[in-house]
C-alpha cells in the first residue's frame, strides 16, 4: 500500500506566482516529513523538512504545512522561479521505529514557466 | 564538503550478467542507504548500514542481491544475475550520526539491463 501519496503527477505555474505542492499520508505513526527537489539525472537534494510538532517551517521562499489530522503536507514556493522547475518529492518517517527509513510519494514533477 | 559519490553512473548490461555498484559517503557520516528508484516512483530503501552493521535488509532481494559496507565508509551494492526488472536508479544516500533524520543522496547509477 501507498503510504505516502502524491496525487498530482505535474504542476504547472507562471513565473513569480505560486506554486503549491501536495502530499497526503497514512500511518499516522510519521513524525518527520521532508521535501526533496531532484532535477535529471542527479540525485534527490534536501530542501526541507517539518517535526510533527509543528504546523509550519519556513525557509525563504519555501514553506512547508503540516495538518496531522488531515494527514496533509503541502509545499508553498513564493514566487516561483523557471529555476524551480524539478521533480518534487515528499517523504515520512517513524521516528519511534528506529529504522531511519523514509517512505517517498511518486513525485510531481514541477514547470515554471518564464 | 563533497557529496555522496556514486560510481558508475551509468550501466548497460545483458540479463544474467553481474553488475556492482560503489558508493563513498559524505565525511562523517556512519548510516548508510541504497535506495533503488523505478521510473514514475519515489525510491524505496533496499538497506541500511550503522557504520558496518546492516540493520535493516528486510527489503533487499537477498536471492540476487548483496551489499557490503567494510570499515565502515565505502559500500558496494551486487546483483547477480541481473535481470530486465532490475532496470531502475540506484540511489546511495548518507546521514550524520546526530540522530539527524534527514539523508542526503548521490547522484544515483542509471542501470539498464537488456
Amino acid at each position: 500500500d501507498q503510504q505516502v501519496k502524491q496525487n498530482s503527477p505535474s504542476l504547472s505555474v507562471q513565473e513569480g506566482r505560486i506554486s503549491i505542492l501536495n502530499c497526503d499520508y497514512t500511518n499516522s505513526m510519521f513524525d518527520y516529513f521532508l521535501w526533496y527537489k531532484k532535477y535529471p539525472a542527479e540525485g534527490p537534494t534536501f530542501l526541507i523538512s517539518i517535526s510533527s510538532i509543528k504546523d509550519k517551517n519556513e525557509d525563504g521562499r519555501f514553506t512547508v504545512f503540516l495538518n496531522k489530522s488531515a494527514k496533509h503536507l503541502s509545499l508553498h514556493i513564493v514566487p516561483s522561479q523557471p529555476g524551480d522547475s524539478a521533480v518534487y518529492f515528499c517523504a515520512a518517517s517513524d521516528g519511534s521505529s528506529n529504522t531511519g527509513k523514509l517512505i517517498f510519494g511518486q513525485g510531481t514533477t514541477l514547470q515554471v514557466k518564464p | 564538503e563533497a557529496g555522496v559519490v556514486q560510481s558508475p553512473r551509468y550501466k548497460i548490461i545483458e540479463k544474467k550478467q553481474p553488475v556492482a555498484f560503489w558508493c563513498n559517503p559524505i565525511s562523517g557520516h556512519n548510516t548508510l542507504y541504497w535506495y533503488r528508484q523505478n521510473l514514475g516512483q519515489g525510491p524505496e530503501l533496499l538497506i541500511r548500514y550503522e557504520n558496518e552493521e546492516a540493520v535493516d535488509d528486510s527489503q533487499l532481494p537477498k536471492d540476487r542481491f548483496s551489499a557490503e559496507r567494510l570499515k565502515g565508509v565505502d559500500s558496494t551494492l551486487k546483483i547477480q544475475p541481473a535481470e530486465l526488472g532490475d532496470s531502475a536508479v540506484y540511489l546511495c544516500a548518507s546521514s550524520p550520526p546526530t540522530g539527524e533524520e534527514t539523508q542526503y543522496f548521490g547522484p544515483g547509477t542509471r542501470l539498464l539491463v537488456l
